[in-house]
């Protein structure tokens, strides 16, 4: 099975900060890889597939980037609807897989 | 408008049976494989199941294998999961989820509200 590694598992940040998150395959997994934004009691939301290819309707300011084992998860200006959990997941193989996390939260 | 509708959760002892089921509108439900995903009580998502959209492939996370059973009805827009031999560690929200594509690979576009499994005596 194909594990997924997010790092950070949670991050404090302020309205209008850039955010990096990380995740790692622990294998090759081409570009196979989407992002999602799960709020409190709400159920996620695709916003990155395939690597870098924005889901319609998502803002710009959410961008990812990546290819292989090392995918980056970028929000380019904080907005205060962002703070949430963000997943990584591959879709290069069955059994499909995320990655644990990262919680963004205010400073 | 997508809508992908759960049912079929609650409380069940260990080693009983649940039968879950999502009720899809809004896209052609036979162009899209569909999948379960649960999410435990404050922790991450973890893939459980999905399903290709002919029913030609269908496939498991080894946590489950052998005891939960997959299933589409196309004629119906309707997924289902058959949940035997319940496990406490199966206790999560369980989502239903339209995949990206037809095959089970790929990722998830829409997701259901979820439905809460409870397995404890």
């Amino acid at each position: 099975d194909i594990q997924m590694t997010q790092s950070p598992s949670s991050l404090s940040a302020s309205v209008g900060d850039r955010v990096i998150i990380t995740c790692r395959a622990s294998q090759s997994i081409s570009s196979y890889l989407n992002w999602y934004q799960q709020k409190p009691g709400k159920a996620p939301k695709l916003l990155i597939y395939t690597a870098a290819s924005l889901q319609s309707g998502v803002p710009s300011r959410f961008s990812g980037s990546g290819s292989g084992t090392d995918f980056t998860l970028t929000i380019s200006s904080l907005h205060t609807e962002d703070f949430a959990t963000y997943y990584c997941q591959q879709s290069y193989s069955t059994p499909l897989t995320f990655g644990g996390g990262t919680k963004v939260q205010i400073k | 408008e997508v809508q992908l509708v759960e049912s079929g959760g609650g409380l069940e002892q260990p080693g009983r049976s649940l039968r879950l089921s999502c009720a899809a509108s809004g896209f052609i439900f036979d162009d899209y494989a569909m999948h379960w995903v649960r999410q435990a009580p404050g922790k991450g998502l973890e893939w459980v199941s999905g399903v290709s959209w002919n029913s030609g492939s269908i496939v498991y996370a080894d946590s489950v294998k052998g005891r939960f059973t997959i299933s589409r009805d196309n004629a119906k827009n309707s997924l289902y999961l058959q949940m035997n031999g319940l496990r406490p560690e199966d206790t999560a929200l369980y989502y239903c989820a339209k995949g990206t594509g037809s095959s089970t690979g790929g990722g998830f576009d829409y997701w259901g509200q979820g439905t809460l499994v409870t397995a404890s005596s």
